[in-house]
């Protein structure tokens, strides 16, 4: 099983630029998740989605966006990229909501915009 | 107040001790509790998940919650270098249900 895969796993962008961080699974869990990481910092939750055609922001959804068209599928879209951009992207996903079975989460993202 | 505060350490330990990580956390309401470990430059794993009505031991790890004083702490025994990692507090979010993570204590076990 693959798990989580992440593409790419490294990128630098210039300001003003824009990308999309990919994400699939392959465990048909309903429940996927992005979240950046800061040096030093714990884990924010930008957006999630609790299945195909269903996203809602989380607790720093300005600048990206995301879609859900399948359920192996959640791209994050990343416009006009800034500086306060820069982090490690980690995707996850969990069989259920609560995430009591745990999430499983790629290999991350790391993103550099200069 | 952060939902979910960890003192970011680093904790030092030597081989062989207990190692004690706490997690402070703001919703009264809380019922389950989780603990990752992330490695330098790595995804975080989930190690240890609790819920309200009780402790609970794995092998060397025990999570322990204080519902009083809003804490939950990870205790690891005959702690070895290979648990030399970031450990993350994570709890439901009281907004959107979904995983609220602590900054993480770093964990350094000396040989």
């Amino acid at each position: 099983n693959a798990g989580v895969t992440q593409t790419p796993k490294f990128r630098i962008l210039k300001i003003g630029q824009s990308m999309t961080l990919q994400c699939a699974q392959d465990m048909n869990h309903n429940y996927m998740y992005w979240y950046r990481q800061d040096p030093g910092m714990g884990l924010k939750l930008i957006y999630y989605s609790v299945g195909a055609g269903i996203t809602d922001k989380g607790e720093v959804p300005n600048g990206y966006n995301v879609s859900r068209s399948t359920t192996e599928d959640f791209p994050l879209r990343l416009e006009l990229a800034a500086p306060s951009q820069t982090s490690v992207y980690f995707c996850a996903s969990s069989f259920s909501g609560e995430g009591a079975h745990g999430y499983t989460f790629g290999s991350g993202t790391r993103l550099t915009v200069v | 107040q952060k939902e979910v505060e960890q003192n970011s350490g680093p904790l030092s330990v030597p081989e062989g001790a207990i190692a004690s990580l706490n997690c402070t956390y703001s919703d009264r309401g809380s019922q389950s509790f989780f603990w990752y470990r992330q490695y330098s430059g790595k995804s975080p794993e989930l190690i240890m998940f609790i819920y309200s009505n009780g402790d609970k031991e794995d092998g060397r790890f025990t999570a322990q919650l204080n519902k009083a004083s809003q804490y939950v702490s990870l205790l690891i025994r005959d702690s070895q270098p290979s648990d030399s990692a970031t450990y993350l507090c994570a709890v439901p979010s009281s907004n959107t249900g979904k995983l609220i993570f602590g900054q993480g204590t770093t964990l350094q076990v000396k040989p």
